[in-house]
């Protein structure tokens, strides 16, 4: 059982390039979720999803984006790299929002623009 | 504004002895809180919950204990092992809709 597949787990990008983090779970969650953390700080939800199709912001969504075309599979794009996107990102997913159902993440994908 | 807050970036404490890490929150509406434990280039993985309605919850080595008129959390774990050598993060959702609030983290560190 793999859980949160991201890819991938380390990344540089100069600023003004564009990539896509891509992350897939094999559990049929359907909540995922995209956070970053940055050194000495929580993790920040960037954005969110509560079943394909159907995406909303969180904490910190500027240059981001999202789509969620399938339960499985919910990318994040970024469109034009700035420093202060070096972070690490994490993607989650869960069932149901509620305590019994807490998230599982992916292992990250350290990002660096330079 | 930080809603929920842990003032201590970071802990050592030695093997066997009792590991108490701490959690503070504003919002009095939030249902629930969880710990996360994070390894070193892992994810964060869920360790304990508790319901706003208990003021405790044992799962073999950790506890969580809540006061809510303080709006204080804390999780002890006992005993410490080197295992538990991580950095450990207090959630909770925002009242009302599916975002989780983290803390910024303590790091635990068990001396051998």
């Amino acid at each position: 059982n793999a859980g949160v597949t991201q890819t991938p787990k380390f990344r540089i990008l100069k600023i003004g390039q564009s990539m896509t983090l891509q992350c897939t779970q094999d559990m049929n969650h359907n909540y995922m979720y995209w956070y970053r953390q940055d050194p000495g700080m929580g993790l920040k939800l960037i954005y969110y999803s509560v079943g394909a199709g159907i995406t909303d912001k969180g904490e910190v969504p500027n240059g981001y984006n999202v789509s969620r075309s399938t339960t499985e599979d919910f990318p994040l794009r970024l469109e034009l790299a700035a420093p202060s996107q070096t972070s690490v990102y994490f993607c989650a997913s869960n069932q149901q929002y509620s305590y019994n159902s807490p998230l599982h993440f992916g292992n990250g994908t350290r990002l660096t623009v330079t | 504004d930080q809603q929920v807050k842990q003032n201590s970036p970071s802990l050592s404490v030695q093997e066997g002895r009792i590991s108490i890490l701490n959690c503070d929150y504003t919002n009095s509406m939030f249902d629930y809180f969880l710990w996360y434990k994070k390894y070193p280039a892992e994810g964060p993985t869920f360790l304990i919950s508790i319901s706003s309605i208990k003021d405790k919850n044992e799962d073999g080595r950790f506890t969580v204990f809540l006061n809510k008129s303080a709006k204080h959390l804390s999780l002890h774990i006992v005993p410490s092992q080197p295992g538990d050598s991580a950095v450990y993060f207090c959630a909770a959702p925002n009242f009302g809709n599916e975002k989780l609030t983290f803390g910024t983290g303590t790091r635990l560190t068990i001396i051998p």
